[in-house]
């Protein structure tokens, strides 16, 4: 299979633990993203690192939510000090692109399905 | 105000109809990309097509087809002869010159029901 996986598919955590998620892009992409949805809404976005750069973050990223994407392949996107409004669908995404340029089409993972208990 | 517009919450049409998703936009960009996207009820976004603000011609790809009118920033969504595997929640969204084109913006969806 080679589009992009996410780990854990779902995972249930106890207010306050941390957590993180991993997202392995499509191996020639070198663009990845990552958003949240919330039931009944569409994602919304969250970050984006072009290679290993964190090019942009959204409002939306508390100082709870940090993101890497060390050799600019897979990224890990953790969130401190789960609270229960975190809970949500977390879903990556990958394409490719160049800083500036219009991106190609992205292509979204399964998603991280949080639940905070 | 919402950049995507999908005012339609919900569809339910019976198999072989034809069925229109409406998706209204709003950016001061000239350059600009609209997308669609189909999440099935496993869950994972498929895309379908993206169109550039400067090609307003009309695609059809199979039973499905876009309408892409830049007067009215409507990127609205006909699918022919509807089947059961298109129930699904169906996401217009659009990328701008202003954020470097590396984000989508989502409207809320549609979910498209059809029974047999």
């Amino acid at each position: 299979d080679t589009g992009v996986s996410q780990d854990p598919r779902h995972k249930i955590t106890k207010r306050g633990q941390n957590v993180t998620f991993r997202c392995d892009p499509i191996s020639e992409h070198n663009r990845l993203y990552w958003y949240r949805q919330t039931l009944g809404q569409g994602p919304e976005f969250l970050t984006y690192f072009q290679n290993e750069a964190q090019l942009e973050k959204s409002r939306l990223l508390s100082d709870r939510f940090s993101a890497e994407r060390p050799k600019g392949s897979f990224s890990t996107l953790e969130i401190q000090r789960t609270e229960q409004g975190d809970s949500a669908m977390y879903l990556c995404a990958s394409s490719l692109g160049s800083p500036g340029a219009p991106s190609y089409e992205q292509y979204f993972g399964p998603g991280t399905r949080l639940t905070v208990t | 105000a919402q950049k995507v517009t999908q005012a339609q919450t919900e569809i339910s049409v019976v198999e072989k109809e034809d069925v229109t998703l409406d998706c209204v936009y709003e950016t001061r960009d000239t350059t600009y990309y609209l997308f669609w996207y189909k999440q099935p009820p496993s869950g994972e976004l498929v895309f379908l097509i993206r169109r550039n603000s400067f090609d307003e011609q009309n695609e059809i790809s199979g039973r499905y087809s876009w309408n892409f009118q830049k007067s009215t920033s409507s990127f609205n969504f006909t699918i022919t002869a509807s089947q059961v595997v298109d129930s699904a929640v169906y996401f217009c969204a659009l990328s701008e010159a202003d954020s470097g084109y590396s984000t989508l913006t989502f409207g809320k969806g549609t979910m498209l029901l059809v029974s047999p």
